[in-house]
């Protein structure tokens, strides 16, 4: 069945870092691809998204590209803040409307 | 403002005491769902809607029911409750225009703890 893995953290970096979150994914057919951003007590905000192979998913400064020859969807941002400390999620949506599928979730420590 | 809104937002309560989470969207759209969010476990789905009085079991349903009388209302129903029950609930809705490829909208969560 479809299912996303995704690196466990925490993952700590100094501000102005870069970033990487690894994000794997096993789908049948053409999944899209989603991150999501929580900040501690909110839920889960839409970051970026990617429909098609090749695609690059982008926004206030986080990248990610899909990437069907190695089933893959990694989260990057050149220079982090400490306003980016957040738990980061991959997810996919694929064929069947009814589901997404969450990886375990990635959470962020960006120190000043 | 397009949203999705949950009640309460947090919840202590004891074992075997029902209790109702309630979920409503303003954005007209067909599909909603529950998840469970606990450490570690990232979100794991508790049951979904297709559109009004259609409904399906998720990966984790048993102990809950829903219900879905309304397109912009879907009901979590703890008949009762367990510690084990105890997590952080998210409720998320989406529609299935440009063929599936939107993202889900989430309310705010409801912290929910069982004595």
């Amino acid at each position: 069945g479809d299912s996303v893995t995704q690196m466990e953290g925490p993952v700590t970096l100094s501000e102005e870092a870069f970033l990487t979150i690894n994000c794997t994914y096993t789908a049948t057919g053409y999944p899209s691809l989603f991150w999501y951003v929580q900040y501690p007590g909110e839920g889960l905000q839409l970051l970026l998204k990617a429909t098609k192979a090749d695609d690059k998913g982008s926004n206030k400064g986080f990248e990610a590209t899909y990437r069907k020859e190695t089933t893959s969807f990694h989260l990057e941002k050149g220079s982090v803040q400490v306003s980016d400390s957040a738990v980061y999620f991959c997810a996919l949506k694929g064929g069947n409307f009814n589901k997404f599928y969450f990886g375990s979730g990635t959470k962020l420590n960006v120190k000043p | 403002e397009a949203q999705v809104t949950q009640n309460p937002r947090y919840l202590i309560t004891v074992t075997g005491k029902k209790l109702t989470v309630t979920c409503s969207q303003n954005m007209n759209h067909e599909y909603m769902s529950w998840y469970r969010q606990d450490p570690g476990l990232g979100l794991r789905q508790i049951y979904y809607s297709m559109n009004v009085e259609v409904t399906d079991k998720g990966d984790v349903p048993e102990g809950y029911k829903v219900s879905r009388k309304e397109k912009r209302n879907f009901p979590l129903i703890l008949e009762s409750p367990s510690p084990n029950q105890t997590s952080l609930y998210f409720c998320a809705s989406w529609s299935d225009w440009d063929r599936g490829h939107n993202e889900q909208f989430f309310g705010p969560g409801t912290r929910l703890t069982v004595l």
